[in-house]
């Protein structure tokens, strides 16, 4: 119930394309959905969050959708860019605690 | 701000010993948490401190322990070094405003690799 599924595991996408990635869970206990960006070598880089509160919330290009009674969200990124290619995780937590659980994670790779 | 910190960077022990790695989270933030991330096993969560307490624990053995420093300064210690030790470790700090989980930045991390 603790889990957070992610999909898929990678997707290629060619330059400007909307990747989508998609995220599921089961405790509705669950109440901010973070995702984060990771490069080689570097930390995962908060991107954008969202509460359930809301459906949809958008910062520059990128969106996150929340569908409450499906128990999933998604990240779209609009007009994707070469520079995009990352891996990316969506993750959640509950009640004011800071322990994330995290999805296992998105290759995306934008090609020219 | 400068962001989170942490040292070192990279480290390589051998099975039985022990290590000390370092986190100093951004200016402000007082709550620190680790995680350890695997091909394997991902992204999980070790433990979070907050005002120098340890809040939440994950699902690790008790070779893994941390502390934090008045500073909000954060070290993990990981005891009896196994070979699955090896993994990226990371510390995310945050501010923990009242009223629900803050916005976690996380650092570099620390390379482990274990012989």
């Amino acid at each position: 119930q603790q889990q957070v599924k992610q999909s898929p595991q990678s997707l290629i996408v060619q330059k400007g394309g909307i990747p989508i990635i998609n995220c599921a869970y089961e405790n509705t206990a669950f109440d901010y959905f973070p995702w984060y960006q990771q490069f080689p070598g570097k930390g995962p880089a908060l991107l954008i969050a969202i509460r359930p509160d809301v459906s949809e919330k958008k910062e520059g290009r990128f969106t996150i959708s929340f569908n409450k009674s499906a128990k999933q969200f998604s990240l779209h990124i609009m007009d994707s860019q070469p520079g995009d290619s990352a891996t990316y995780f969506c993750a959640a937590s509950m009640g004011g605690n800071e322990k994330l659980t995290f999805g296992t994670g998105t290759r995306l790779t934008i090609i020219p | 701000k400068a962001g989170v910190t942490q040292t070192p960077r990279y480290l390589i022990k051998t099975r039985g010993q022990q290590v000390t790695l370092s986190c100093s989270p951004i200016s402000g933030h007082r709550s620190v948490s680790w995680y350890q991330q695997t091909p394997g096993q991902g992204l999980q969560f070790l433990f979070e401190y907050f005002s120098e307490t340890q809040r939440n624990k994950g699902n690790f053995p008790g070779r893994f322990s941390g502390r934090q420093f008045s500073n909000s300064r954060s070290e993990m210690n990981v005891s009896t070094l196994e070979l699955g030790d090896s993994a990226l470790y990371l510390c995310a700090s945050s501010f923990n405003r009242a009223g629900g989980a803050g916005a976690q930045y996380f650092g570099p991390g620390t390379r482990l690799t274990v012989l």
